[in-house]
């Protein structure tokens, strides 16, 4: 079963538009961490934002924020106004605990092509 | 500071050969990952490690594949009997540690291509 899924394989946003890229996660343990990198046509993976499973608040890093849902296991990314520099793959990634932390590797989805439009 | 350096950036090889790709976390960062990543696809684990030992190799997807961290630091990933399957882009990642909110942060990725 396939546990981060972006269903989304590609969006387009007008610039200076804000736009959600979905992804729902799938894990029965109760520890966990979530992940969004944007991976530019150079190939680079360039961290984001995390959200940790017991955070009381979505957390925010100056354009990014990710709208966290636990109980429907969705963790939204939310860009606003957009830019050019923002064309890019997104993917979400998730960490599973290991009792009350959370180790090790990361699982990703399968990613989504945003574009921005001048 | 320096991040994550990856080397070769390329490697061209030919069916049945043995390769070699290295990685060079970021000073001080006590875990190190190997991850595969396909055309269009994301990122797949393989191996990480934690300090010198492997923490979790679960995802190498055969014997052919291997990879140490003989002093804590650098990272070979070894692949033998390299196959036209094994083309793809072999991402590295390190963080300062394996745990919780831990930022892995990754280095440029070594293309394989097997002809």
């Amino acid at each position: 079963a396939q546990k981060i899924t972006q269903t989304q394989p590609g969006m387009f946003v007008q610039e200076k538009e804000a736009v959600t890229l979905d992804c729902t996660y799938d894990t029965s343990d109760p520890s966990y961490g979530l992940f969004w990198y944007k991976q530019p046509s150079s190939g680079e993976m360039i961290f984001l934002i995390y959200q940790g499973s017991y955070d009381q608040q979505n957390a925010t890093e100056g354009r990014y924020s990710l709208n966290f849902q636990k109980a429907r296991k969705s963790a939204n990314l939310v860009i606003s106004a957009s830019q050019l520099g923002d064309s890019a793959m997104y993917f979400c990634a998730m960490r599973e605990g290991k009792g009350s932390s959370n180790t090790g590797k990361l699982i990703f989805g399968q990613g989504t092509t945003l574009q921005v439009k001048p | 500071g320096a991040g994550v350096s990856q080397t070769p950036s390329n490697k061209v090889t030919e069916k049945g050969k043995y390769v070699e790709l290295r990685c060079d976390p970021i000073s001080g960062h006590t875990a190190l990952y190997w991850y595969r990543q396909s055309l269009g696809q994301g990122p797949e684990f393989l191996i990480y490690f934690q300090g010198t030992g492997a923490a979790d190799d679960s995802g190498l997807p055969n014997d052919r594949f291997f990879a140490v961290r003989p002093e804590g630091s650098v990272s070979t990933l070894k692949i033998q009997r390299t196959e036209r399957g094994d083309s793809a882009v072999y991402l590295c990642a390190s963080s300062a540690t394996d745990r919780g909110r831990d930022t892995q942060y990754f280095g440029p990725g070594t293309r394989l291509t097997v002809l």
